[in-house]
């Protein structure tokens, strides 16, 4: 039972246009919500979070957006650049189970020149 | 300076043998983790240590063996190797169980071929 999903396994996007990430969940207990991006051969790397108690969290050119009632959140890279090719997994924290994190499949990012 | 570094990166071997992974991280953190990544690309917890104690085991056989000898090393041991063993395993690392955001820092992963 996948608890965290990315519908999309992959996005094409020109270079200076917005990237939106889509991540859906369906446990209501989640309380942070984190994204990650992931180079080939790396390890995954923080990106951005957000409470559950907030709709809107923005750090430079990354927004990441949470709509409790649609369990849905989506990441929006503004603009999108060619070092932003990477795969981007959507990652959720249950309370008190240890910081445990439930990823997503990932979505694969392609930004073009 | 790597945060977290796994050893080996690359281990091909056959099914029924025993291997390990071993892990360390220098950014002081006290707990400690273990995902698999699936041919499917899912990242799933394994193990979660805190302070060498084991404080999350997900379901994971008995062939899998986490040791930590101190809070700065997390070692996988894996007997009895089998096909869908193959995977790419991640360490990770945190500061305290409940931290605000819940940030885990990984490492870059040692793939896992079993013949």
């Amino acid at each position: 039972d996948q608890q965290v999903k990315q519908n999309s396994p992959s996005l094409s996007v020109q270079e200076g246009r917005i990237s939106i990430l889509n991540c859906d969940y369906t446990n209501s207990m989640f309380d942070y919500f984190l994204w990650y991006k992931k180079y080939p051969a790396e390890g995954p790397t923080f990106l951005i979070s957000i409470s559950s108690i907030k709709d809107k969290n923005e750090d430079g050119r990354f927004t990441v957006f949470l709509n409790k009632s649609a369990k849905h959140l989506s990441l929006h890279i503004v603009p999108s650049q060619p070092g932003d090719s990477a795969v981007y997994f959507c990652a959720a924290r249950r309370p008190n189970a240890g910081n445990m994190l439930t990823f997503g499949g990932g979505t694969r990012l392609m930004v073009k020149p | 300076d790597t945060a977290v570094s796994q050893t080996p990166k690359y281990l091909v071997t056959q099914m029924g043998n025993d291997k390990s992974i071993k892990c360390e991280q220098n950014l002081g953190h006290d707990t400690m983790y273990w995902y698999k990544q699936d041919s499917k690309k899912f990242l799933k917890i394994m193990f979660s240590y805190n302070n060498k104690e084991l404080i999350i085991n997900e379901t994971v056989p008995n062939r899998f063996s986490p040791k930590s000898p101190d809070k700065a090393h997390l070692n996988l041991h894996i007997n009895s190797l089998e096909l869908g063993d193959s995977a790419v395993y991640f360490c990770a690392s945190s500061q305290g169980v409940g931290g605000p955001t819940g940030e885990l820092f990984f490492g870059e992963g040692s793939r896992l071929t079993v013949l």
